[in-house]
C-alpha cells in the first residue's frame, strides 16, 4: 500500500524558513516522480513543485521559484521542501503526492498524503 | 502556461440528480485531463484520468468526456457521498495546473 506522510508544518514569521518532509512507503521511491501541492484556507489546489523519478529533474511554480527548493533522499524514501523567505500568501496545507506518469508526458496526482499546515504570520 | 477554468463554481443538487461540471483549457490539451474529488479536511482523490478513464474503485456513475479545450465531468444518480468539491487538472508539460474547483452542495 502506498503511503505518504508529511511533517514539518507550523507557525513561522514572514521572512522565515521551514522545511517540510514527506516520508513514503509501499513503492520504489527512486523510480517515481513526486510533487508538492498546496491549498490555502478555503481556496483551491495549487501545484508547487515536481521532482521527477529516474531523471531527477525539478520544476517549480512561478509563485515559489527562487524561494522554495525541493530535494529527495532515496535512502530514506523521503521528499523535502525547503521554504525560505516565506510570505503570508504561502499559508496553506501542503500535500505531498505521488505522480502517475506516462510515455505521453502526462502527470496525474495518483496518491496523496494527509497534508501539513504551514501558517505564515507575525 | 496553460490555465484551467471550471464552471460553475458551485452547484446545488439533490440525491438522484445528474450533475455536469465543465472545464476549459486555455489551449488544446488533446484528450489529457484529470478530475479529482475533495471532501472537507481530506486530501483530493483522483477519479478520472485521460479525460474519460475511471480510476480503479471509482463508481460508474462518474464519467468524463471531452478533448482539445473543453471537458465535462458528469455524475449520474448523485449519492450522499458525492457532495464534495471537484477539480480538473491539466497533466501536460512541465507545469501542472488545476481549475478553481466546483462545489457540489445540497
Amino acid at each position: 500500500e502506498v503511503q505518504l506522510l508529511e511533517s514539518g508544518g507550523g507557525l513561522v514569521q514572514p521572512g522565515g524558513s521551514l522545511r517540510l518532509s514527506c516520508a513514503t512507503s509501499g513503492f520504489t521511491f527512486s523510480n517515481y516522480a513526486l510533487s508538492w501541492v498546496r491549498q490555502a484556507p478555503g481556496k483551491g489546489l495549487e501545484w508547487v513543485s515536481t521532482f521527477t523519478g529516474v531523471s531527477a529533474n525539478i520544476y517549480y511554480a512561478d509563485s515559489v521559484k527562487g524561494r522554495f527548493t525541493v530535494s529527495r533522499d532515496n535512502s530514506r524514501a523521503t521528499l523535502y521542501l525547503q521554504m525560505n523567505s516565506l510570505k503570508g500568501d504561502d499559508t496553506a496545507v501542503y500535500y505531498c503526492a505521488k505522480l502517475l506518469t506516462s510515455g505521453y508526458g502526462t502527470s496525474y496526482f495518483e496518491s496523496w498524503g494527509q497534508g501539513t499546515l504551514v501558517t505564515v504570520s507575525s | 502556461d496553460i490555465q484551467m477554468t471550471q464552471s460553475p463554481s458551485s452547484v446545488s443538487a439533490s440525491i438522484g440528480d445528474k450533475v455536469t461540471i465543465t472545464c476549459r483549457a486555455s489551449q488544446g490539451i488533446s484528450g489529457w485531463l484529470g478530475w479529482y474529488q475533495q471532501k472537507p479536511g481530506k486530501a483530493p482523490k483522483l477519479l478520472i484520468r485521460d479525460a474519460s478513464t475511471l480510476q480503479s474503485g471509482v463508481p460508474s456513475r462518474f464519467s468524463g468526456s471531452g478533448s482539445g479545450t473543453d471537458f465535462t465531468l458528469t455524475i449520474n444518480n448523485l449519492q450522499p457521498e458525492d457532495f464534495a468539491t471537484y477539480y480538473c487538472q491539466q497533466p501536460t508539460g512541465l507545469t501542472l495546473a488545476f481549475g478553481q474547483g466546483t462545489k457540489v452542495e445540497v
